[in-house]
Parts: structure tokens; C-alpha cells; sequence
């Protein structure tokens, strides 16, 4: 697609309940990185990955958090258990890093998360 | 450790006076450089960045940034602010090793 897609927009789930988000990155993008943001705060870094490499995992708040990628392509989110601090704007980004110094992140619109 | 600071989480301005939102970055080697703008309940989009060609780069809606080594500063900058520029603004950096790293954003308040 022409830009980076994240599903669902809006996902409200219950205390306790496992949720998946998706990322779509653009294509071709060997960079992808999940961020979070809550209400009224900057974004917090989650994991990154970069081609087949090994995920850098050390934005990940608790075991609850994990994310897979397949090669190039789609990324999931998954938190397990949520819980209400959990709550956020989940926010993935691509970036074409062609070898050199880390370029431009395309931003999806987010999926914002809402544990009651 | 590699590291960007955005030296003010808020700044209001009237409207038609300059901005000037400040940001400074640990200087291992040379780094990529961006300013992201982020409007309410909006997604984020780049305004501008520096990639070690000129000093001064211009970016969208007449902000524009200077790169000064000596001071390892990326200030962001408009000659005249308009209402329609309140919004989070966030410096980023990057570096050789792929590391993005985000300032924690300045809020801008723009006064009638």
C-alpha cells in the first residue's frame, strides 16, 4: 500500500483479555518500529526490527508484550492480560534504511486501545 | 549514551510572533536529524530533516531548523506563528547503529 496501515483503529476490550494489533508496513521498508503513546505523553519506544535480525526488544514494559514479524512484512502486537494501564495509542512505523544512517519513520494512523 | 533533549515540554507564543522550540542531542558522530509534528488526535508527520547536507533546512508550513555541531543543537524555528501550529512537536534522532530515539515532544500553545 502506499503508506503504513494499523488494524484496528479503536479496539476496547476488557481487564484481562488478550489483544493483537497489526502493522503493514510499507513495502520494501526493512526498518519497523512499535511505539506507545499514552493521553498527553510523548512516545515510549517498544521493540524494533530491522531485516532478520534479531528484534530489539528493550522497550517491551513486561513479559505480558511480545511482537513477531515475518521477514519483511506484517508485524503483530500482542498484549496479553491486559490491563487498564495499558490504555494508549499503539503507534507502528517503517523506515527504508538502505545501509546508511536511519532514515525518514512513516507513521501509521495508530490503534487506539482502550481497557475498561 | 546516546541521547536527545527537548529543553522545554511547553512553549506559548502570540500569534505572529517567532517560535523557537529548542533541542539539543548527544554527539557520538554525526546523526540524522528530524522534527516530527504531531497535531491533536492526529497522526505524526515529519516537518523537516538533516542528513549532512546544508546547515539550514527549510521544512513544511515555513518552519525551518539549523544544525549546529558546536553546540549540538537542532532548534526548530517560524518566523511568525499561527494558530494552526498548536500542536506536540518531537525531535528525533538517529545514528549509524539504526538507534531512532525520540524527545519526550514540547507542547506549543499558540495565544490569540
Amino acid at each position: 500500500g502506499a503508506g503504513v496501515s494499523q488494524s484496528p483503529s479503536n479496539k476496547v476490550t476488557e481487564k484481562g483479555k488478550d489483544v493483537e494489533l497489526r502493522c503493514d508496513p510499507i513495502s520494501g521498508h526493512t526498518a519497523l518500529y512499535w511505539y506507545r503513546q499514552r493521553l498527553g505523553q510523548g512516545l515510549e519506544f517498544l521493540i524494533y526490527f530491522q531485516g532478520n535480525s534479531a528484534p530489539d526488544k528493550s522497550g517491551l514494559p513486561s513479559d505480558r508484550f511480545s511482537a513477531e514479524r515475518t521477514g519483511e512484512s506484517v508485524s503483530t502486537l500482542t498484549i496479553q492480560r491486559t490491563q487498564q494501564e495499558d490504555s494508549a495509542v499503539y503507534l507502528c512505523a517503517s523506515s527504508d534504511l538502505g545501509g546508511g544512517p536511519a532514515g525518514e519513520l512513516f507513521f501509521g494512523e495508530g490503534s487506539r486501545l482502550t481497557v475498561l | 549514551a546516546q541521547s536527545v533533549t527537548q529543553l522545554d515540554s511547553h512553549v506559548s507564543v502570540s500569534e505572529g510572533t517567532p517560535v523557537l522550540l529548542r533541542c539539543n542531542y548527544s554527539s557520538s558522530y554525526s546523526p540524522s536529524l528530524f522534527w516530527y509534528v504531531q497535531h491533536p488526535n492526529k497522526g505524526l508527520q515529519l516537518l523537516l530533516k538533516y542528513t549532512s547536507a546544508a546547515t539550514l533546512v527549510k521544512g513544511i508550513n515555513g518552519f525551518e531548523a539549523e544544525f549546529k555541531k558546536s553546540e549540538t543543537s537542532f532548534h526548530l524555528t517560524k518566523p511568525s506563528a499561527h494558530m494552526s501550529d498548536a500542536a506536540e512537536y518531537f525531535c528525533v534522532v538517529s545514528y549509524r547503529d539504526d538507534k531512532i530515539i525520540f524527545g519526550k515532544g514540547t507542547r506549543l500553545h499558540i495565544l490569540p
